[in-house]
């Protein structure tokens, strides 16, 4: 049984470029969550998916965006990257919360 | 809003230890507490889910509480191994069905 998938698993980009990173979630779950992990701290959330529609969304600026699609893979895109935005990206998957959540290995993103 | 503190930062062990790690979370309203382990670089493992109504809950050398009324949940290793090394995260599962974390406990088992 797949658990998370996510890809790239690694990508560097250029400041002011745009980035657009993949996940496909555990078989069986129809949620997906994304979260930023800066070297040396905890993971903070990006936003949720469920749906195909945003439901919950943390602090971060509407450069971040994303989807998800009908089979429930999920896209997280950031436009005009800049250098603060060089973290790993962790995308995570459930089908109910309280069941717990299931981590991908991630994908981590060096801007230049 | 939640804040999720772990306690300590870093921990080094030698190997056949004993050990707890901490965690402490200022708002009781979750849903469940989750233990993660993070390999340098790598993505995160769960290694035990703890319902809100639970007290604690075992896998093999792990074994976690969770105290809701004082916002404390520790994780507890037996018999510690090299292998055992790692970055533990704590998150909190509240409102809007969002993980808050804490910033991990560096570990290091030592032969």
């Amino acid at each position: 049984d797949a658990g998370v998938t996510q890809s790239p698993t690694h990508l560097i980009k250029t400041r002011g470029q745009q980035v657009t990173l993949r996940c496909s979630p555990k078989s069986g779950h129809d949620t997906v969550s994304w979260y930023q992990q800066a070297l040396g701290q905890g993971p903070q959330f990006i936003f949720q998916y469920y749906e195909e529609e945003e439901r919950q969304r943390g602090n971060f600026p509407d450069r971040f965006s994303g989807h998800q699609f009908p089979n429930y893979s999920s896209e997280l895109n950031v436009n005009a990257l800049l250098l603060g935005d060089s973290a790993l990206y962790l995308c995570a998957s459930s089908l109910a919360a309280v069941e717990g959540y299931t981590f991908g290995s991630g994908t981590r993103l060096t801007v230049v | 809003k939640q804040e999720v503190t772990q306690i300590p930062a870093a921990l080094s062990v030698p190997e056949g230890e004993n050990l707890v790690l901490n965690c402490s979370f200022t708002d009781s309203a979750i849903y469940n507490l989750q233990w993660f382990r993070q390999d340098p670089g790598k993505g995160l493992t769960s290694l035990l889910l703890i319902q809100s109504s639970q007290r604690e809950q075992t896998s093999g050398r792990l074994n976690a509480s969770l105290d809701k009324s004082s916002g404390r949940s520790t994780l507890y290793i037996a018999a510690s191994q090299p292998g055992d090394s790692a970055t533990y995260l704590c998150a909190a599962l509240g409102g809007g069905n969002k993980l808050t974390f804490g910033t991990g406990t560096q570990l290091k088992v030592e032969l």
